[in-house]
């Protein structure tokens, strides 16, 4: 069956490094993939989004790039800010059999430091 | 309000108990969902309703009762639950069931089965 798969967390950083949150995916057919963000006591919002191959998704200094290849849509930013400290989800949905399917990884935490 | 709303924020319960999670959401929305998220598991939808109407249903215990009366409003009915129900419970909506929307999240209700 379908599923996506994250690193696990937390991953811990310092502000201003380079961070990376791997996510990698199983589905038949063209998924579109997600991420999103859940900062404490809050829900998850949508970070970025790619519906297509090699679409780049960006927003905040954040980026994911739709891989097909490797069946992957890792998270990037160049400099990470305390601000950034939160929950982040990768999701694809894609339409199967008249219907969609939402798959959710587990969420990576990441904790940044001043 | 604006956003996705969602009452309580907590909850507490015995398993004979009854009790409902009201969702509401001001986006003009056609799609709405119900996510359960557990520790270190992936998010697991639950319900989603497309114009009021219920289109997916995945597996869910019957202990778990969904209600879409109008497009901007969800309620989860709750009775005779069990300890691993204890969970977040977060509402979604979207603008159509689909693919590429973006679903808007909740800040979910916290719940305790004793």
């Amino acid at each position: 069956g379908d599923s996506v798969t994250q690193m696990e967390g937390p991953v811990t950083l310092s502000e201003e490094a380079f961070l990376t949150i791997n996510c990698t995916y199983t589905a038949t057919g063209y998924p579109s993939l997600f991420w999103y963000v859940q900062y404490p006591g809050e829900g998850l919002q949508l970070l970025l989004k790619a519906t297509k191959a090699d679409d780049k998704g960006s927003n905040k200094g954040f980026e994911a790039t739709y891989r097909k290849e490797t069946t992957s849509f890792h998270l990037e930013k160049g400099s990470v800010q305390v601000s950034d400290s939160a929950v982040y989800f990768c999701a694809l949905t894609r339409a199967t059999s008249g219907t969609y399917k939402y798959i959710f990884g587990t969420g990576t935490r990441l904790k940044v430091l001043a | 309000e604006t956003g996705v709303t969602q009452t309580p924020r907590h909850l507490v319960m015995g398993m004979t108990n009854k009790k409902s999670l009201k969702c509401e959401q001001h986006l003009g929305h056609n799609a709405m969902y119900w996510y359960k998220q557990s520790a270190k598991k992936p998010l697991e939808l639950m319900f989603v309703y497309s114009l009021e109407e219920r289109v997916e249903n995945n597996s869910v215990p019957s202990r778990f009762s969904p209600e879409c009366p109008n497009s901007s409003h969800l309620f989860l009915h709750l009775h005779t639950l069990q300890p691993e129900d204890s969970a977040l419970y977060l509402c979604a909506s979207s603008q159509d069931f689909g693919t590429a929307s973006t679903q808007y999240f909740g800040p979910g209700t916290r719940l305790t089965v004793l």
